[in-house]
């Protein structure tokens, strides 16, 4: 059975660093593209970026780029999504989905993140 | 970036009683479409790709179809658990850009 689990809600005051995870299992892991995407309070699903985990290649949605960090460790068949400085508006819940040829097929629970001073 | 518009916004629509679901791309996404559903406090959930397929599990009351720039959402008869909101979602290239959502309220 296809599964991704992240990682527990959040709550962090504005300028802390968070990295939140995404661990797939039942498929081969290296083999499908990881997408993040967040939903703001109330508000609709934005696409924020992907990464291959068999090589690591990334692409960012121009909103995220530069505001967060995509990352992977296939070893341990994770997907991470990291702020090295948060802000109040990064308050969402973050989903992480399989992507299979670009449609996201299997999706992760959510992690909520809530940023406050 | 291919802007996607949803319409309507919401849809009232009395159990069994059809809804149908716009979709409109600003420039082609040939038929590289999808449909999510979402209720409170789930995670989305596929329901087609590839704009008229159905994904593993979903009923065939949820039918797709369109390519290019203009796609539609039919659900044929609601039910109580079809009463949520619908996204689009293109594909075709980066970034992948989603609709602003439909939402299906009962009537």
């Amino acid at each position: 059975e296809v599964q991704l689990v992240q990682s527990g809600a959040e709550v962090k005051k504005p300028g802390e660093s968070l990295k939140v995870s995404c661990k797939g299992s039942g498929y081969i892991f290296s083999n499908y593209w990881i997408a993040w995407v967040r939903q703001m309070p109330g508000k609709g699903l934005e696409w924020m970026g992907n990464i291959y985990p068999g090589d690591s290649f990334t692409k960012y949605s121009l909103s995220f780029e530069g505001q967060v960090t995509i990352s992977v460790d296939k070893s341990i068949s994770t997907a991470y999504l990291q702020w090295s400085s948060l802000k109040a508006s990064d308050t969402a819940m973050y989903y992480c989905a399989r992507s299979e040829s670009g449609a996201l097929d299997y999706w992760g629970q959510g992690t909520l993140v809530t940023v406050s001073p | 970036e291919k802007v996607l518009t949803q319409s309507p916004a919401t849809l009232s629509v009395s159990p069994g009683g059809r809804a149908t679901l716009s979709c409109r791309a600003s420039q082609s996404v040939s038929d590289n479409l999808a449909w999510y559903q979402q209720k409170p406090g789930q995670p989305p959930r596929l329901l087609i790709y590839g704009a008229s397929t159905r994904a593993i599990g979903v009923p065939a009351r949820f039918s797709g179809s369109g390519s290019g720039t203009e796609f539609t959402l039919t659900i044929s008869s609601l039910q109580s658990e079809d009463f949520a909101i619908y996204y689009c979602q293109q594909y075709s290239n980066w970034p992948q850009t989603f609709g602003q959502g439909t939402k299906v309220e009962i009537k």
